[in-house]
């Protein structure tokens, strides 16, 4: 159980132009959701958490109209790098908690979307 | 900053028990040990939680000094698929608690 999914797993895009990522808990409803992005040998730094039907509250330097989340349902976020440039390549992963749970915060991660903007 | 210090890297031999520790040492009265590990070019993957008893799954062990300012996570027989970078987490219960990963522990499992 907990299966969180992401697609595309890979992306390659030019440089100006926009990429949507999905996230979506298979098996079980995820009030909030988080996004991370990860450059080679670095730790996951967190981009931004994602309540259903809210907005997204982004972390401090990560700008919003850049990085748009969409968190339209209990079962699926979306995050979309707009006119992404070459800097904006990296890993991007995200996590779910549950909705009905004793696990309280456990995340449960994606497989990571791994975008090269050329 | 994350409120953890572990050490960057450990080597273990296989089928070897690997014993990972943590410092936590300002953690609060509400907040809870978790571990995640991430294997190469994969998102993490939970292993365990406690807040102050130890506690036991079919993964690994998690070992919470009487204080709670340290922890040891125990894998009791490694293999070489248990090779990945160890991130010891405290955090609260709440759903929408975010997690701020340190740089974890890279894990050597030696055949």
């Amino acid at each position: 159980g907990a299966v969180v999914s992401q697609h595309p797993s890979r992306v390659i895009c030019k440089s100006g132009t926009s990429v949507k990522i999905e996230c979506r808990s298979l098996d079980f409803q995820a009030t909030t959701m988080f996004w991370y992005r990860q450059f080679p040998k670095q730790s996951l730094m967190l981009m931004a958490t994602s309540n259903e039907g809210s907005k997204a509250t982004y972390e401090q330097g990560v700008e919003k109209d850049k990085f748009l989340i969409n968190h339209a349902s209990l079962t699926l976020s979306t995050l979309t790098v707009t006119s992404a440039h070459p800097e904006d390549s990296s890993f991007y992963i995200c996590s779910a908690t549950m909705l009905l749970t004793l696990a309280g915060a456990t995340q449960y991660f994606g497989p990571g979307t791994r975008l090269t903007v050329l | 900053d994350a409120k953890t210090t572990q050490p960057p890297s450990m080597d273990c031999a296989e089928g070897r028990a690997a014993n990972l520790p943590c410092n936590h040492s300002t953690i609060s009265g509400n907040e809870y040990v978790y571990w995640y590990r991430q294997i190469h070019s994969q998102g993490p993957q939970y292993i365990i939680h406690g807040l102050k008893n130890n506690e036991t799954n079919e993964m690994a062990s998690l070992i919470i000094t009487e204080d709670r300012k340290s922890s040891t996570l125990i894998l009791p027989h490694a293999t070489l698929r248990d090779t990945a970078v160890y991130y010891c987490i405290v955090t609260r219960t709440r759903r929408d608690d975010k997690i701020i990963f340190g740089k974890g522990t890279r894990l050597h499992i030696l055949p």
